[in-house]
């Protein structure tokens, strides 16, 4: 069975901080992935990122980064210089076959 | 860019009647899925579809659930004779393989 635990459930931070939300999966499978998707106020589900479980490396794209460390079965998500446009509920995701498992949701709220 | 297209954004149902959630995936997708958001809670998985068939189903997706593809654009959840707790925002998705491409949702509000 796949398991994805959001331990945060509410973050507010102000315009320009960096967040990071935390995600921690379960899974037996050795071949996986991981998503992070971001639910703004108006209830759409917007793709973020995603990471196979054979690559473990890191990466940049724009204001977006994420630590993905296979040893802690950690995938977590960081927003650099946060924007108000940023505020969302944001879910990481877990797909070992065909469907995705979805943690609870992080709401981040950017103050300006 | 291509979506996914949902259809009705809200549908307003009595409870025991029959409703039709339908989805237009994106064009050169193969598989299609249904997933639900109870109000302030987690996106759950209901059903995954390839190929003509469900390829999975959760233990949500009972028998008052069904899914058609009847044409080559639209794919449809069905719910037989719907209850309160079925009020949720359903999200359909479609993917070529990764990721899934979600829809915009259809808010279903029972009666």
């Amino acid at each position: 069975a796949q398991k994805v635990t959001q331990a945060q459930t509410e973050i507010s931070v102000v315009e320009k901080e960096d967040v990071t939300l935390d995600c921690v999966y379960e899974t037996r499978d050795t071949t996986y992935y991981l998503f992070w998707y971001k639910q703004p106020p108006s209830g759409e589900l917007v793709f973020l990122i995603r990471r196979n479980s054979f690559d473990e490396q890191n990466e940049i794209s724009g204001r977006y980064s994420w630590n993905f460390q296979k040893s802690t079965s950690s995938f977590n998500f960081t927003i650099t210089a946060s924007q108000v446009v940023d505020s969302a509920v944001y879910f990481c995701a877990l797909r070992a076959n065909s469907k995705l498992t979805f943690g609870k949701g992080i709401t981040l709220s950017v103050r300006p | 860019e291509p979506e996914v297209t949902q259809t009705p954004s809200h549908q307003v149902t009595q409870m025991g009647q029959e409703v039709i959630l339908r989805c237009v995936p994106i064009s050169n997708h193969l598989y299609f899925y249904w997933y639900r958001q109870i109000l302030g809670q987690k996106v759950e998985f209901l059903v995954s579809f390839y190929n003509n068939e469900i390829s999975e189903k959760s233990e949500i997706f009972d028998d008052q659930f069904s899914v058609e593809r009847p044409d080559g654009s639209n794919f449809t959840l069905k719910i037989r004779s719907t209850k309160l707790e079925d009020s949720a925002m359903y999200f359909c998705a479609s993917s070529e393989s990764q990721p899934q491409h979600f829809g915009d949702g259809t808010r279903l509000s029972i009666l």
